[in-house]
């Protein structure tokens, strides 16, 4: 079974620019979670899908907002961006909620 | 909310020396998981452990849920088990709470 994929891997933008990322979970996860991680403040929440909805967010501006598909896949948007936003952006499939969490590559962001 | 410290920070070794690592949280959780994350950025899962003992190979680990604590063992360490250990733990509303990580640092 494929693992979790993550597209981009690599991005770089601007101030002021927003971005998409991508996730596509294991085949058969229904739930998938975004984290921020950062050097300064560790591994950070951002929000999980479970059935389409978004069923816990973390405490990010509204700027940060995302959205699951009927076939799990998952996107985030950022908008606006700020220097502050530069990380690696992790997304982690399960097959519910609460269950074993797999990770994906990541998206390393990368805002000047 | 939950407080999740994870102990010691840092830890450097020689091949071949065995290390425990611990995980303690502030209230009682029904979700603890231990991850592995290389040098490159990819996290693995290690163990799905709420309570009990687990073993995989050189590793294992224990979670005494009334004491609030989990504990992962590495036996034999190999260079290819450097990187950060995150300990996460999660209730009822199914978030992970991480913790701040042991970055782990295996000599040749």
């Amino acid at each position: 079974k494929a693992g979790v994929t993550q597209t981009p891997r690599y991005l770089i933008k601007t101030r002021g620019q927003q971005v998409t990322l991508s996730c596509s979970p294991i085949s058969g996860h229904r739930s998938v979670s975004w984290y921020q991680q950062t050097p300064g403040q560790g591994l950070q929440f951002l929000f999980e899908y479970f059935s389409e909805t978004q069923r816990n967010k973390g405490n990010f501006p509204g700027r940060f907002s995302g959205r699951q598909f009927s076939n799990s896949r998952s996107e985030m948007n950022v908008s606006t961006l700020e220097l502050g936003d530069s990380a690696l952006y992790l997304c982690a499939s399960s097959l519910e909620r609460a269950d074993t969490q797999y990770f994906g590559p990541g998206t390393r962001l990368t805002v000047l | 909310g939950i407080q999740v410290e994870q102990s010691p920070p840092d830890l450097i070794l020689q091949e071949g020396a065995n290390s425990t690592l611990r995980c303690n949280f502030s209230d009682s959780v029904n979700n603890l998981q231990w991850f592995h994350q290389n040098p490159w950025g990819q996290l693995i899962n290690l163990f799905y452990i709420p309570s009990g003992t687990k073993q995989n190979g050189r590793l294992s680990a224990t979670t005494v849920a009334t004491e609030r604590y989990s504990l992962l063992y590495i036996s034999s360490s190999q260079t290819t088990d450097s990187g950060v250990y995150f300990c996460a733990v999660g209730r009822s509303n199914y978030q992970l709470i991480w913790g701040a990580g042991t970055k782990l640092i295996i000599k040749p």
